[in-house]
């Protein structure tokens, strides 16, 4: 089982933008795609958009004009960028694995959540 | 978006019996290619991560106790906790992964009556 561990800002004011990594331990880092989830009380767990090793993303459309997720493979690590952050998007982030069949999979790791909260 | 409701929202339990979480989608998660249901459960407790329960809608992961079970295709799917144990207080999501953006239920809260 892979372990992953995260870190980044986690107070943020309106419009600064949030910067989260996530490295990956154990495991084929190549042979998995990785996700990036949310969890607020108003919105319960969000999907927030993943990608595979080679770089190729899948956003959620309610986020892709702020997001960007990228991939360093030589370093088994994947990265979230949200511009423009909002007092909507205070929550816990967290990064996680997906163990796919084809395009599509499930979370079967996860890192341990980062609190980031938005306020002036 | 496919959206996912559970019910109940919350359900209280005696130990040693029977917890029953219903999970409905807004449209088929079921690839006919395959045969397979793109449903997953998690349990989640306090201040953790989520916990990879189930997938392909009734296919145990590895470690999870055999009182855990999921039933259901298309729409319609139900996580069954046998046998209640304290233990087992948690949060219970359905994530589908059928399609993007994957979308979770949102969430069923089991306590111990």
């Amino acid at each position: 089982q892979a372990q992953l561990q995260q870190w980044g800002a986690g107070l943020l004011k309106p419009s600064e933008t949030l910067a989260l990594t996530c490295a990956v331990y154990g495991g084929s880092f190549s042979a998995y795609y990785w996700s990036w989830i949310r969890q607020s009380p108003g919105k319960g767990l969000e999907y927030i958009g993943e990608i595979d090793p080679s770089g190729t993303t899948k956003y959620n459309p309610s986020l892709r004009s702020r997001l960007t997720i990228s991939v360093d493979a030589s370093r088994n690590q994947f990265s979230l960028n949200l511009i423009s952050v909002t007092a909507g998007d205070t929550g816990v982030y967290y990064c996680a694995r997906i163990y796919r069949v084809g395009a599509n999979g499930w979370l079967d790791s996860w890192g341990q959540g980062t609190l980031v909260t938005v306020s002036s | 978006d496919i959206v996912m409701t559970q019910s109940p929202d919350s359900l209280a339990v005696s130990l040693g019996e029977r917890a029953t979480i219903s999970c409905k989608s807004s449209q088929s998660v079921f690839y006919p290619s395959n045969n397979n249901n793109y449903l997953a459960w998690y349990q989640q407790k306090p201040g953790q991560a989520p916990n990879l329960l189930i997938y392909w809608a009734s296919t145990r992961e590895s470690g999870v106790p055999d009182r855990f079970s999921g039933s259901g295709s298309g729409t319609d799917f139900t996580l069954t906790i046998s046998n209640l144990q304290a233990e087992d207080v948690a949060v219970y999501y359905c994530h589908q992964y059928y399609s993007v953006p994957r979308t979770f239920g949102q969430g069923t809260k089991l306590e111990i009556k």
